[in-house]
């Protein structure tokens, strides 16, 4: 089936540091992923939608300059957390759309954030 | 807005006792209802889905049925296992909109 690759799976770091997380098709083109956030114990909220060779849409109250979102090709989209701080801390997940199928969504295994 | 409420967790339960995880939703329109299961350590994937009412999403005993009269797509299995025990996440999907809005999840344990 298909197979969404998300990596880091955890990362601590220092308040400051930028962040990458990468998300990459395996074995399908992804025309468009999407990037979400997980509070403790509440839903996964999307936060923006990445189109292939297109900006990202953000949804409201999501900061771009903040959540940089770059999807340069068909199997791989990053989000890099800017400067982050204690605040940006959570469990991030993405999710890739078959080219073919559309449907459904095939998701990673999230990435553990911690800023000290 | 829409949203999604499902029961909180965690639910224990033990081998071979029936599961209702409950699931309502707020919704403008008619949107396709989903349920994902989050195994340990591993990302979500699809358990099942229906996109109309009266439709009933069904997988691996596990079973959906699409209730527009009370906007409701409950979880049900008769006979769980040990193996199932996971966090089951309730969503939907408006039609034209291809993000899909979850609700909060919730945790299953199976007793031997």
């Amino acid at each position: 089936g298909a197979v969404v690759s998300q990596h880091p799976s955890r990362v601590i770091c220092k308040s400051g540091t930028s962040v990458k997380i990468e998300c990459r098709s395996l074995d399908f083109q992804a025309t468009t992923m999407f990037w979400y956030r997980q509070f403790p114990k509440q839903s996964l909220m999307l936060m923006a939608t990445s189109n292939e060779g297109s900006k990202a849409t953000y949804e409201q109250g999501v900061e771009k300059d903040k959540f940089l979102i770059n999807h340069a090709s068909l199997t791989l989209s990053t989000l890099t957390v800017t400067s982050a701080h204690p605040e940006d801390s959570s469990f991030y997940i993405c999710s890739a759309t078959d080219r073919e199928a559309g449907q459904p969504q095939h998701f990673g295994d999230g990435t553990r954030l911690s800023i000290l | 807005g829409d949203s999604v409420t499902q029961m909180e967790g965690p639910v224990t339960l033990s081998e071979e006792a029936f599961l209702t995880i409950n699931c309502t939703y707020t919704a403008t329109g008619y949107p396709s209802l989903f349920w994902y299961v989050q195994y340990p350590g591993e990302g979500l994937q699809l358990l099942l889905k229906a996109t109309k009412a009266d439709d009933k999403g069904s997988n691996k005993g596990f079973e959906a049925t699409y209730r527009k009269e009370t906007t409701s797509f409950h979880l049900e299995k008769g006979s769980v296992q040990v193996s199932d025990s996971a966090v089951y996440f309730c969503a939907l999907k408006l039609t034209g909109r291809r993000a899909l809005t979850f609700g909060s999840g919730t945790r299953l344990q199976v007793q031997p």
